[in-house]
């Protein structure tokens, strides 16, 4: 079965400084694609940054970046100078095979002004 | 605004009640989802649909049933609702084949149910 765990329940950091939230996943198949979603406090599901697993080269989008290692099933999100509207859930996903999105426990961020 | 749209947004039922769930896309997805939402537990898969009028067991199906009989609708049964059954519940839609990956879900913006 393919698993996504997130280890760390909640995180904090100052606004303008670089929090590195984790993610470790567990699947059998080679070919398959993780996401990081965001979830403010109005329960919208926001896509940050998305990695193929066949590429080596890490995503960048913006303030925000990811450290893909696959052979460890590592895939964590660096939020470069954080800012208060970054405070939210965040969500680790895998999408593997035809339909399934397999989501972590959730990261829950807050931002110290 | 294109996108997914749930109703209701709330609801309270009392145990041993039934309820649907609605879920709307206007972006002409194939697949649609059903989640639910627990803290420390993520989101979990209850049910699935990759296209009208089939639809899937996904992780957590067990006192649900959907049904989708239009492309954009995607419908969440509860016969008979329990305690165990409170939760925010998502809908979301993507399309088929790679295009899932590259244009991503689209998700609503969730029902909070309460079962009392």
């Amino acid at each position: 079965a393919q698993t996504v765990t997130q280890s760390q329940p909640e995180m904090s950091v100052q606004e303008a400084e670089t929090v590195t939230l984790s993610c470790t996943y567990d699947t059998s198949e080679s070919d398959y694609y993780l996401f990081w979603y965001k979830q403010p406090p109005s329960r919208q599901m926001i896509l940050v940054i998305r990695q193929e697993a066949y590429k080596q080269q890490n995503a960048t989008e913006n303030r925000f970046s990811v450290n893909f290692q696959k052979a460890a099933k590592s895939f964590s999100l660096k939020i470069s100078d954080s800012q208060l509207g970054d405070a939210a859930m965040y969500f680790c996903a895998v999408l593997q095979g035809a339909q399934k999105l397999v989501f972590g426990q959730g990261t829950r961020l807050t931002i110290n002004p | 605004n294109a996108g997914v749209t749930q109703t209701p947004k709330f609801r309270v039922l009392k145990t041993g009640q039934s309820m649907t769930l609605l879920c709307a896309q206007d972006m002409n997805h194939e697949y649609m989802y059903w989640y639910r939402q627990d803290p420390g537990m993520g989101l979990r898969l209850i049910h699935y649909s990759v296209g009208e009028g089939t639809t899937a067991k996904g992780e957590v199906p067990d006192g649900y049933n959907v049904s989708r009989l239009k492309k954009q609708n995607f419908l969440l049964g509860l016969e008979s609702a329990a305690p165990s059954q409170t939760s925010v519940y998502f809908c979301a839609s993507s399309y088929s084949g790679r295009d899932r990956v590259g244009r991503g879900y689209t998700f609503g913006s969730g029902t909070r149910l309460t079962v009392v």
